[in-house]
């Protein structure tokens, strides 16, 4: 099946500061999208981007398709933006959302 | 739009309980529902795929017994852990997709549930 890889595994920032997240799969895919998970569990969907560029506030997310990676950028980050970021893929014919390791981000004040 | 509502929150209970989870579509129907497992600083593992009408597709070295899925209406599906042990304990988070999209569109996923058997 699919392999979704997400790097970095780990992100420490201060608050202010940019970051980017970047997600790898391993074939074609149909979906994708970016979700944050908060604290209290509770996931957030941040982007559907199967292709193209997207922006929304600080944050934005650009998927390259052909070499199969995705970005999720965000900006002068605060510390609500702490939290997992997840990317999640669906591939081929199957209606089944992989999901990444995700990335571990803590903003510092 | 497009908000999947999922109940209770928080579970507490003695071994050996059964426990139901409900994860309803409020403002749209989803002929497809997904249940989730989330362990401790791991990502989300997919169970299995809810079909209304029809029993549910388990994925690979989930037990259909130990998790009972029912999808009876097109905004409503259940699942139980029957006869709940610790290892049972988990976050559980369950997701919808609009019977009007297509299968490669997103997602509504609903807040999770927190299982704690003692």
């Amino acid at each position: 099946g699919i392999q979704v890889e997400q790097s970095p595994p780990d992100l420490i920032l201060q608050e202010g500061a940019n970051s980017t997240l970047r997600c790898n799969f391993s074939d074609s895919v149909n979906n994708l999208q970016w979700f944050h998970q908060n604290p209290w569990g509770q996931l957030i969907n941040l982007f559907y981007i199967p292709s193209g560029t997207k922006q929304n506030g600080r944050l934005s997310a650009t998927t390259v398709a052909t070499e199969r990676y995705s970005l999720l950028y965000i900006s002068s980050s605060q510390t609500t933006d702490s939290g997992v970021y997840f990317c999640a893929v669906v591939s081929g014919g199957y209606n089944k959302l992989i999901f990444g390791a995700g990335t571990r981000l803590a903003v510092h004040p | 739009g497009a908000v999947v509502s999922q109940h209770p929150s928080r579970v507490i209970c003695k071994s050996g309980t059964s426990v139901k989870i409900e994860c309803r579509s409020l403002d749209f129907q989803a002929t497809t529902m997904f249940w989730y497992r989330q362990f401790p600083k791991k990502s989300l593992m997919l169970m299995a795929t809810s079909n209304e009408g029809s029993k549910a597709t388990y994925e690979q070295g989930v037990e259909k017994d130990k998790f009972l899925i029912n999808h009876a209406s097109l905004t409503l599906s259940t699942l139980t852990v029957t006869s709940a042990h610790p290892e049972d304990s988990s976050f559980y988070i369950c997701s919808a997709r609009d019977l009007l999209e297509y299968s490669n569109q997103p997602q509504h996923f609903g807040d999770g549930t927190r299982l704690s058997i003692l």
